[in-house]
């Protein structure tokens, strides 16, 4: 079974500090990772993908297939990153994808 | 513009009284799932559908069924709906079933069941 753990239900910084938003997956084959954001009234959208090695938004992640954790960091926190975080995994080809729980990142002036 | 539009975004209803939720996407895409989203239980699959005709159980099916009949709706249906489905429902689709492709949510259905 596939599992993806996000043990901060909420992350509170204030603007220009660091930020990093833990997720540990469980997995037994090769994952795919991904962070999908909510902005309030909004819906959900992809903000990144771990197979792009891309930064969005000044975010980046990094698998770490070690320690099965897939951090989304972020060196200088903006107010308009206020939102709900979602780590999810899925698995290669036909896969259903798995939510982590949420992370809502509050970002204080 | 490429979307995912839901219908109704509230509703208010009674326990027992039948009600459907639609979704639909103008994307051509083969994936469509439902999700319910409960403050500290996260995003949870109800039902997916890997093309027409094709669904199948998420991980909290009990209470709702889905159909399939077109490649761009993908219905949610509460038969009897009780309190415990109150919560707020998004329905997702993707180009393919592969779980790597990028997943496009709709607005969401804010349902509160009396």
């Amino acid at each position: 079974a596939q599992r993806v753990t996000q043990p901060e239900k909420l992350l509170s910084v204030f603007k220009g500090a660091p930020v990093e938003l833990k997720c540990n997956y469980s997995y037994s084959g090769s994952p795919e990772l991904f962070w999908y954001v909510q902005y309030s009234r909004q819906r959900l959208q992809l903000l990144l993908r771990h197979i792009s090695r891309e930064s969005i938004k000044g975010f980046t992640a990094d698998l770490n297939k070690g320690e099965t954790s897939f951090h989304l960091k972020k060196p200088f926190a903006q107010e308009e990153d206020s939102a709900m975080y979602y780590c999810a995994l899925s698995g290669r080809g036909y896969s259903t994808l798995t939510f982590g729980k949420g992370t809502m990142l509050l970002v204080s002036p | 513009e490429a979307q995912v539009t839901q219908n109704p975004r509230y509703l208010i209803t009674v326990t027992g009284k039948k009600l459907t939720v639609t979704c639909s996407q103008n994307m051509n895409h083969e994936y469509m799932s439902w999700y319910r989203q409960d403050p500290g239980l996260g995003l949870r699959q109800i039902y997916y559908s890997m093309n027409v005709e094709v669904t199948d159980k998420g991980d909290v099916p009990e209470g709702y069924k889905v159909s399939r009949k077109e490649k761009r709706n993908f219905p949610l249906i509460l038969e009897s709906p009780s309190p415990n489905q109150t919560s707020l429902y998004f329905c997702a689709s993707s180009l393919s079933p592969r779980g790597a492709d990028t997943q496009y949510f709709g607005p969401g259905t804010r349902l509160t069941v009396l």
